[in-house]
């Protein structure tokens, strides 16, 4: 079947560094998806690896290694506005996004 | 980027009743939409894939008579909760592919569906 994993919830400081972890097991791969929610609104859009390595965005960085069916969602200088949900999606053999069940940032001062 | 709209963003309506819920491509041509429900502390749950013109495509334990959607124009899908009941009280959110093979999809601000 089809699988993606993330933890559940993380914890982390104002102003320091975390990494979302995701791990996925997929009938085909076109692509991995990190998106951002909010509590009661829609997701939005992050980053999109196909190839592996590093994508950096700003502050926001993702990682892809598709020999290993993982990837990472990096934060730094992390802000009281990160608190959210993270949601790892992948796009199997049919363009189909499959979702993780998110990640529930919480940020501390 | 591309722009997704919904209407209406929240509803409140008493069991029995049918709920249209639209999504719109504002500023490009979608030819496939999806629709997902997402329940408090739970993932989203892709319900159908909307192509324009032709019959949508329901997944697994989604019942099409009861979720029925339209799909009339290239930025137009509609979806339609029809006797409504309290546990299909979630929230309903579209969005719309785009880019090569639609590996890229925006997502409209969703609609929160309350049951009476």
């Amino acid at each position: 079947g089809q699988n993606i994993d993330q933890p559940t919830e993380m914890t982390a400081t104002e102003g320091a560094i975390v990494q979302i972890n995701c791990t996925y097991q997929t009938s085909g791969f076109n692509g991995l998806f990190w998106y951002q929610q909010h509590a009661g609104e829609a997701p939005t859009f992050l980053s999109y690896n196909v190839l592996d390595g590093l994508e950096e965005k700003g502050r926001f960085s993702s990682f892809l290694s598709r020999s290993k069916g993982y990837s990472y969602l990096l934060l730094k200088e992390l802000q009281m506005k990160d608190s959210a949900s993270y949601l790892c999606a992948v796009a199997d053999s049919n363009y189909q996004l499959i979702w993780g069940a998110g990640t529930k940032l919480i940020i501390k001062p | 980027g591309a722009v997704v709209s919904q209407h209406p963003s929240w509803v409140i309506c008493k069991s029995g009743t049918s709920v249209k819920i639209e999504c719109r491509s504002l500023d490009f041509q979608a030819t496939t939409m999806f629709w997902y429900r997402q329940f408090p502390k739970q993932s989203l749950m892709l319900m159908a894939t909307s192509n324009e013109g032709s019959k949508a495509t329901y997944e697994q334990g989604v019942e099409k008579d009861k979720f029925l959607i339209n799909h009339a124009s290239l930025t137009l899908s509609t979806l339609t909760v029809t006797s409504a009941h309290p546990e299909d009280s979630s929230f309903y959110i579209c969005s719309a592919g785009a880019g090569v093979d639609y590996n890229e999809q925006f997502f409209g601000p969703g609609t929160r569906l309350t049951v009476l």
